[in-house]
């Protein structure tokens, strides 16, 4: 079956843009997770999804970051005023959310470029 | 700070060789573990998990990890690696409270020489 898709999968924009990240989850998947990897870093968790809800922002990095979803589904991870320092590549997961047993299935992640 | 360490970011073996990768967190109470693998070119996937009970854990490919609560580890090990194994691998804790927050390491690369 489908696995977790991302679009785009490269972005290259400008400094004080702004850019919006999708993500789709296996269908049926209720958990959907956002991490981001720095260059010759771990995976930084940025915020997680049960449903629409998100219980933990804590690891959005400023206030230039938020996400949503919608429908329990598609999610969007947009960055405001951009800069280089958010510059990484950004995976999202999901899983079925009945525990945390539950395996996370990554997707092939955004790489993104601020210029 | 909490967080999870991985003390080798470059390992580099010859076929046949055994492989041990550390990982330690620094989180107190009952937590989840789990160690990721991600293969040149291709997606994180999960390697093997542990929850409870048996803490010698049994992957995919091979791969086990043992559990040792004094130590606050959770080490992955193979008895004999093979070239199809270089990838970066990643241990990653679900932490107490945590709900499915998921904390990661910063991965250990490893490079099998045929």
């Amino acid at each position: 079956g489908a696995g977790v898709s991302q679009s785009p999968s490269n972005k290259v924009t400008e400094k004080g843009k702004d850019v919006e990240l999708r993500c789709d989850p296996i269908s049926g998947h209720t958990a959907l997770y956002w991490y981001r990897q720095s260059l010759g870093q771990g995976l930084e968790f940025l915020i997680y999804f049960q449903g629409n809800s998100a219980p933990d922002k804590s690891g959005l990095p400023s206030d230039r970051f938020s996400a949503e979803r919608t429908g329990g589904s598609v999610s969007t991870l947009t960055i405001q005023r951009t800069q280089q320092e958010d510059s990484a590549v950004y995976l999202c997961a999901s899983s079925l959310a009945k525990s945390m047993e539950e395996t996370q299935y990554f997707g092939p992640g955004t790489r993104l470029l601020v210029l | 700070a909490q967080s999870v360490s991985q003390h080798n970011h470059h390992v580099i073996l010859s076929e046949a060789a055994s492989l041990e990768l550390g990982c330690n967190y620094s989180y107190g109470g009952t937590v989840n573990l789990f160690w990721y693998v991600q293969y040149p070119g291709q997606h994180l996937q999960l390697l093997l998990k542990y929850f409870s009970g048996d803490p010698l854990v049994k992957g995919i490919k091979g791969f086990e990890a043992e559990f040792i609560k004094s130590k606050f580890s959770f080490n992955l090990r193979k008895p004999s690696v093979q070239w199809s194994d270089t990838a970066e691998y990643f241990c990653a804790v679900n932490p107490p409270t945590g709900g499915f927050k998921t904390i990661f390491g910063a991965g250990t690369r490893l490079f099998v020489k045929a």
